[in-house]
């Protein structure tokens, strides 16, 4: 049972351009939700998190928008370059399972030049 | 800071034969560390929650006599694949989370292939 739906699974936009991921959530214990992006054959990095009691968290060109009611979160990626391609993962966690992390299906990137 | 080191980044093996694949915490104390695993173009599903000096906790369906863990310090974790199959092939990742933290930290994740 996936309890973070992502989408797009895909997603190709142009250099410069804005990339936008969005997750859904159904269980409201999660209080941390963090983005992580991939390249191929390495571990996740964390890209950016946010806690539910903030609507958007801003780290240079990546933003996170939080809508709690909706359970809804997504990642704009600001003026996307090519070294942004990669596979983008959201995810959300909480305190009662120890923060093990509940991953969406991934969206992979690329952003042409 | 918060490193976490997995070693090896790739292992092949024949079949029937164990692996152990080592999750080292660089720079921090991890009392609790992840096991996940990574199919192709797939997300990562969580194996199982590592505690230091106490028994694992293994995810429904993860048979918990096949993948040993062990979490003997709190800077070390380690997955041992016992009997290895081909369908034990895949990209297994460790995670590790400081004391009083909740951001994990990945290591660069174990390609296992059976042969």
């Amino acid at each position: 049972q996936q309890q973070v739906k992502q989408s797009p699974q895909s997603l190709i936009v142009q250099k410069g351009g804005i990339s936008i991921i969005n997750c859904a959530y159904e269980n409201t214990a999660f209080d941390y939700f963090p983005w992580y992006q991939q390249f191929p054959g390495k571990g996740p990095a964390l890209l950016i998190a946010i806690r539910p009691d903030v609507s958007e968290k801003k780290e240079g060109r990546f933003t996170i928008s939080f809508n709690k009611s909706a359970k809804q979160f997504s990642l704009h990626i600001m003026d996307s370059q090519p070294g942004d391609s990669a596979t983008y993962f959201c995810a959300a966690s909480m305190r009662n399972s120890g923060y093990a992390l509940n991953f969406g299906k991934g969206t992979s990137l690329l952003v042409t030049p | 800071g918060a490193v976490v080191s997995q070693h090896p980044s790739r292992v092949i093996c024949k079949s029937g034969t164990s692996v152990k694949i080592e999750c080292r915490s660089l720079d921090f104390q991890a009392t609790t560390m992840f096991w996940y695993r990574q199919f192709p173009k797939q997300s990562l599903m969580l194996m199982a929650t590592s505690n230091e000096g106490s028994k694992a906790t293994y995810e429904q369906g993860v048979e918990k006599d096949k993948f040993l863990i062990n979490h003997a310090s709190l800077t070390l974790s380690t997955l041992t694949v016992t009997s290895a199959h081909p369908e034990d092939s895949s990209f297994y990742i460790c995670s590790a989370s400081g004391t009083g933290s909740f951001t994990l930290h990945f290591g660069n994740g174990t390609r296992l292939t059976v042969t």
